[in-house]
């Protein structure tokens, strides 16, 4: 079945510093890859998507490519800010729209 | 533009009892989906509603059981709770019933069974 596979945290940066986060995927089909990111207390809010291969979702600084070649859907930010401090999910949507999520990494930025 | 609201925000429950938690999806949504999101872990899918019917569901028993109204919102009822049912419970909405959509979630409901 589908699955992600999200790189483990915690992950602690310095402001301003560059961030990736890896996520791959295992689908049947053509799924859509997202990022959501979640703040404490709070419900997981959209953060970018991309709906077929090379696609490259952006928002707020944040950058992910749709890899088909290594089923892969890193997400990177160029200069992270102390706002930026969430967990940070992976996810997929097959033809049977049943969302599947990663574990998520939870991102620390110190000022 | 009303987002996706979840109610109640917090629950406690004893093991052995029932509970039903309610979604109101995202205005011009259609589509409801119910995860589990216990601590520390991703969210896992339990079910989706499309037209008052069950669509697809995750690997949960049969202790989870949903409703969709005419209106499109929703109810996840569980029994016989278990102390493991514990966990913060999301609503998402979309549109249409297809794959491939983006999900829109809501505050979630968090259940302390004891």
């Amino acid at each position: 079945g589908n699955s992600v596979t999200q790189m483990e945290g915690p992950v602690t940066l310095s402001e301003e510093a560059f961030l990736t986060i890896n996520c791959t995927y295992t689908a049947t089909g053509y799924p859509s890859l997202f990022w959501y990111v979640q703040y404490p207390g709070e419900g997981l809010q959209l953060l970018l998507k991309a709906t077929k291969a090379d696609d490259k979702g952006s928002n707020k600084g944040f950058e992910a490519t749709y890899r088909k070649e290594t089923t892969s859907f890193h997400l990177e930010k160029g200069s992270v800010q102390v706002s930026d401090s969430a967990v940070y999910f992976c996810a997929l949507s097959g033809d049977n729209n049943d969302m599947r999520f990663g574990a998520g990494t939870r991102l620390t930025v110190k000022p | 533009d009303a987002g996706v609201t979840q109610s109640p925000t917090h629950l406690i429950k004893t093991r052995g009892q029932q509970v039903t938690l309610r979604c109101s999806p995202k205005s011009g949504h259609d589509t409801v989906s119910w995860y589990q999101q216990a601590l520390g872990q991703g969210p896992q899918f339990i079910f989706q509603y499309y037209e008052e019917e069950e669509r697809q569901r995750g690997n949960f028993p049969d202790r989870f059981s949903g409703h969709q109204f005419p209106n499109y919102s929703s109810e996840l009822n569980v029994n016989a709770l278990l102390l493991g049912d514990s966990a913060l419970y999301l609503c998402a909405s979309s549109l249409g019933g297809r794959g491939g959509l983006e999900q829109y979630f809501g505050p979630g409901t968090r259940l302390t069974v004891t």
